[in-house]
């Protein structure tokens, strides 16, 4: 089993709609978890950051942890065409030293005008 | 903000030339950057860890003799594809750990915008 699980997609949505994008993790030792976005042919731009269970809110986006699941999602509300990108599950140990991040396949998102 | 910069951003060379990519933390000091690879449509594969003024280390079936790392300051590492051969072609991203002492739940990682080398 891998470590993070990341439906690759790819996600055709119209504009407005809710978007959910999930990721699944196997290991208890992860503690914080992140989504990047990743415009083609760019590098990953962080998005949100958590490390306790439940709900952090930034503007449209709300990234939700589960860990009794181990299951993170983030949702974006009232998509528009410029949401249009990769999106990257990212995780990562707890305790002093644990810097390396895993990450999901990442879900390819269209938002379709 | 968190600004990595990158360069080249795009660069083609012969096989057999070598190449050096700059990675950059801009407005942040960074004890320790990352290596990536990214094939089309994958994810980031990390290739090295690399520490300022350490040796970096490596993740298994990386050649370290093939892609030389160097992480001479705080704010600069190099990654140096030696005698490139046309498989090396690939998206190479870096990213910059930003560590907070006070609150080290924070400490992330911020990428680069990537370098496409093309190796022909």
């Amino acid at each position: 089993q891998k470590e993070v699980e990341q439906d690759p997609g790819p996600l055709s949505v119209p504009e407005g709609a809710i978007v959910s994008l999930n990721c699944t993790y196997s290991n208890s030792a992860f503690q914080y978890f992140m989504w990047y976005r990743q415009y083609s042919r760019k590098g990953p731009e962080l998005l949100m950051y958590t490390y306790s269970s439940g709900n952090k809110e930034d503007g449209r986006f709300t990234a939700q942890v589960d860990k009794s699941s181990k299951y993170i999602s983030l949702f974006i509300r009232d998509s528009q065409p410029s949401d249009s990108a990769t999106y990257l599950c990212a995780i990562r140990r707890g305790g002093a030293g644990s810097y390396q991040l895993t990450f999901g396949k990442g879900t390819k998102l269209s938002v379709i005008p | 903000g968190a600004v990595v910069s990158q360069h080249p951003s795009r660069v083609i060379c012969k096989s057999g030339t070598s190449v050096k990519i700059e990675c950059r933390s801009l407005d942040f000091q960074a004890t320790t950057m990352f290596w990536y690879r990214q094939f089309p449509k994958k994810s980031l594969m990390l290739m090295a860890t690399s520490n300022e003024g350490s040796k970096a280390t490596y993740e298994q079936g990386v050649e370290k003799d093939k892609f030389l790392i160097n992480h001479a300051s705080l704010t600069l590492s190099t990654l140096t594809v030696t005698s490139a051969h046309p498989e090396d072609s690939s998206f190479y991203i870096c990213s910059a750990r930003r560590g907070q002492q006070i609150f080290p739940s924070t400490d992330t990682q911020y990428f680069g915008p990537g370098t496409r080398l093309t190796v022909l």
